[in-house]
């Protein structure tokens, strides 16, 4: 079945650094890929989706990249702020399913000042 | 914009008690989703629905059932609460065709002692 994967553990970095967040899928057929953001005590919500190989994703200084022939889905900020602090999680549309979506397990980012 | 509401940010149950958790959308999306999230394990999806009166079995159905009367209402029903389903619920909305994005509502936090 569909499945997504992140990195394990937290990430901790001080402001103004690069974050990466990796993500590796598992898919028949051409799904849609999804980033969402969870800030402390809320629900989750959308950061940015790319919905066929190639596309990039982009909101708020993150992107990220659909990449078929390495099924990944990595996200990326080139300078983070405090205010990224929250939990990153990755996602996948199974589309004919009426789009039940298959979670990554998250993937908390702490930015330091 | 879409909103999704839940009924409850926070709640307090003992050992066998009937809870129900109600969620509710203004988009007029034909999709409805309840989840659980739990510290390590990510987000879970508990039973669905994509319409009046519809409803599908999730990855972790046990333990709960749901109702959906009315297309912009579901309820997540807990038919005697346990211990083991202390826990952050989560719903979320989706259209069928078109964007599959969920919109996620704030989340419940429900204890359940």
């Amino acid at each position: 079945g569909n499945s997504v994967t992140q990195m394990e553990g937290p990430v901790t970095l001080s402001e103004e650094a690069f974050l990466t967040i990796n993500c590796t899928y598992t898919a028949t057929g051409y799904p849609s890929l999804f980033w969402y953001v969870q800030y402390p005590g809320e629900g989750l919500q959308l950061l940015l989706k790319a919905t066929k190989a190639d596309d990039k994703g982009s909101n708020k200084g993150f992107e990220a990249t659909y990449r078929k022939e390495t099924t990944s889905f990595h996200l990326e900020k080139g300078s983070v702020q405090v205010s990224d602090s929250a939990v990153y999680f990755c996602a996948l549309s199974d589309r004919g399913g009426n789009n039940r979506l298959a979670f990554g397990k998250g993937n908390q980012v702490v930015v330091i000042p | 914009d879409v909103k999704v509401t839940q009924s409850s940010r926070y709640l307090v149950k003992r050992t066998g008690e009937k809870v129900f958790l109600e969620c509710v959308q203004d988009m007029d999306h034909e999709n409805m989703f309840w989840y659980r999230q739990d510290p390590g394990l990510g987000l879970r999806l508990i039973y669905f629905s994509y319409d009046v009166k519809m409803k599908e079995k999730g990855d972790i159905p046990e333990g709960y059932s749901v109702s959906r009367e009315k297309k912009e209402r579901f309820s997540l029903i807990l038919e005697s609460a346990s211990t083991n389903q202390t826990s952050m619920y989560l719903c979320a909305s989706s259209l069928t065709a078109g964007d599959e994005t969920q919109y996620f509502g704030p989340g419940t936090r429900l204890l359940v002692l």
